[in-house]
């Protein structure tokens, strides 16, 4: 069976200060990956998406990146973290077509001090 | 109109009723449907999906799809204190899915 996980679980960060955060997914081959934002009170705001290996989609334009260096591997970073960069960050998976929906990681609840 | 529309809440019922949430969505998120529940503080967890028109039901869970109305609906029959969550509505569009901001159901023992 297909497995995600995400981590760390919680993380607190200075202003300025590098972010990365990893998810792998297991089980599957050729996932579409993707990265969410929630925060506090807010929906899920879809942040990034890759298709495959190298191929990154940005949905919003802030001082996130993103990165897909083997199938299975998803990172979100930022070179310098800002106090609006707070939330509940999540990853997730489908197949191709997303045909049975997403499956969300564990998260990660960051907290930009 | 946004893509996905949910009232935000919360829904309060009380232990054994039936809630009923509601979804609205626009033309860019009209293929397949999907019901997510959130636990506060925990990611969101799949309870249903809807790829056609009318009822699909699963235990206690029922979901409807009108796609002339362009609504999405998630009934909880015989409703429970653990059913207290925020519940996710999303439609899939052309790459991606879509999610409402989610309403929060209360229930009350």
């Amino acid at each position: 069976s297909q497995t995600i996980h995400q981590w760390p679980a919680t993380l607190v960060q200075p202003v300025g200060s590098p972010l990365s955060l990893e998810c792998t997914v297991e089980g599957t081959s050729n996932p579409n990956l993707y990265w969410y934002r929630q925060a506090a009170g807010r929906g899920l705001q879809l942040l990034f998406y890759s298709v495959g290996i190298g191929q990154i989609s940005s949905e919003v334009p802030q001082n996130l990146s993103a990165s897909r260096p083997q199938d299975r591997q998803f990172i979100l970073s930022s070179k310098k973290l800002l106090l609006s960069d707070s939330g509940f960050y999540l990853c997730a998976w489908s197949d191709t077509v997303a045909v049975y929906g997403y499956t969300f990681g564990s998260g990660t609840r960051l907290t930009v001090v | 109109q946004k893509e996905v529309e949910q009232n935000s809440g919360p829904l309060s019922v009380p232990e054994g009723a039936i809630a009923s949430l509601n979804c609205t969505y626009s033309d860019r998120v009209s293929q397949s449907f999907f019901w997510y529940r959130q636990y506060s503080g925990k990611s969101p967890e799949l309870i249903m999906s809807i790829y056609s028109n009318g009822d699909k039901e699963d235990g206690r869970f029922t979901a409807q799809l009108n796609k002339a109305s362009q609504y999405v609906s998630l009934l909880i029959r015989d409703s429970q204190p653990s059913d207290s969550a925020t519940y996710l509505c999303a439609g899939a569009g052309y790459s991606t899915l879509t999610f409402g901001k989610g309403t929060m159901l209360l229930v009350s023992p």
